[in-house]
């Protein structure tokens, strides 16, 4: 396993489109995190998934954005109508459940621009 | 109100000098803090995670130290190298002891080492 898979890495796209990253997590990793990243900032939480649970969202993910994961492997991350504060780097992470310290490991991102 | 902050922006060194990095808490109690190594574009890397009831983490040329006390911890990098420049992200789990809960990072500290 080569770690965390994220697609695409690049999406441009004009203002009211919809985008959908995925994020492949490390197959024996039980939890996905969705992160945000714009310039100059940490990343910033967005939700995560237990399994195929969402066990938690920020009160930052408007109704715009929705997050899967079906089957508890891989994960997607739908924004809908997007709005230029949308562009940013979307960072996916995984992490162990049991015997873990708690590290995240993060995908390359997906960088989005909105026109 | 709780938040993370990271003692600078950039912090400029020379080559050989330890680089000594500042994360400041406020209104969290951690059960651990973690740091990790962000390069341009990509996604962050897993350092050192340091436990509450923990002084001091090392590895290799780094060195965590965390004061529960002070609500800080701070992140030295001896013999630093050029290849050391890169962000610096420290981040830790805003409820203690809930394991799995998603971390929240500070900004960081973009640290540039010249030779």
């Amino acid at each position: 396993d080569t770690g965390v898979s994220q697609n695409p890495r690049h999406k441009i796209t004009k203002r009211g489109q919809n985008v959908t990253f995925r994020c492949d997590p490390i197959s024996e990793h039980n939890r996905l995190y969705w992160y945000r990243q714009t310039l100059g900032q940490g990343p910033e939480f967005l939700t995560y998934f237990q399994n195929e649970a969402q066990l938690e969202k920020s009160r930052l993910l408007s109704d715009r954005f929705s997050a899967e994961r079906p089957k508890g492997s891989f994960s997607t991350l739908e924004i809908q109508r997007t709005e230029q504060g949308d562009s940013a780097m979307y960072l996916c992470a995984s992490s162990l459940v049991a015997g873990s310290n708690g590290e995240l490991f993060f995908g390359e991102g997906s960088r989005l621009t909105v026109l | 109100s709780q938040k993370i902050e990271q003692n600078s922006e950039a912090l400029n060194i020379q080559e050989g000098k330890t680089a000594t990095l500042t994360c400041n808490y406020t209104n969290y109690s951690p059960a651990y803090l973690q740091w990790y190594r962000q390069d341009p574009g990509r996604g962050p890397v897993f350092l050192l995670l340091i436990r509450e009831n923990e002084k001091e983490k090392r590895k290799e040329r780094l060195k965590v130290t965390f004061d529960t006390t002070l609500k800080q911890s701070l992140f030295h990098i001896t013999a630093s190298q050029p290849a050391d420049s890169a962000t610096y992200l420290c981040a830790l789990d805003p409820f203690a002891n809930q394991a799995g809960t998603a971390l929240i990072f500070g900004k960081g500290t973009t640290l540039s080492v010249s030779s």
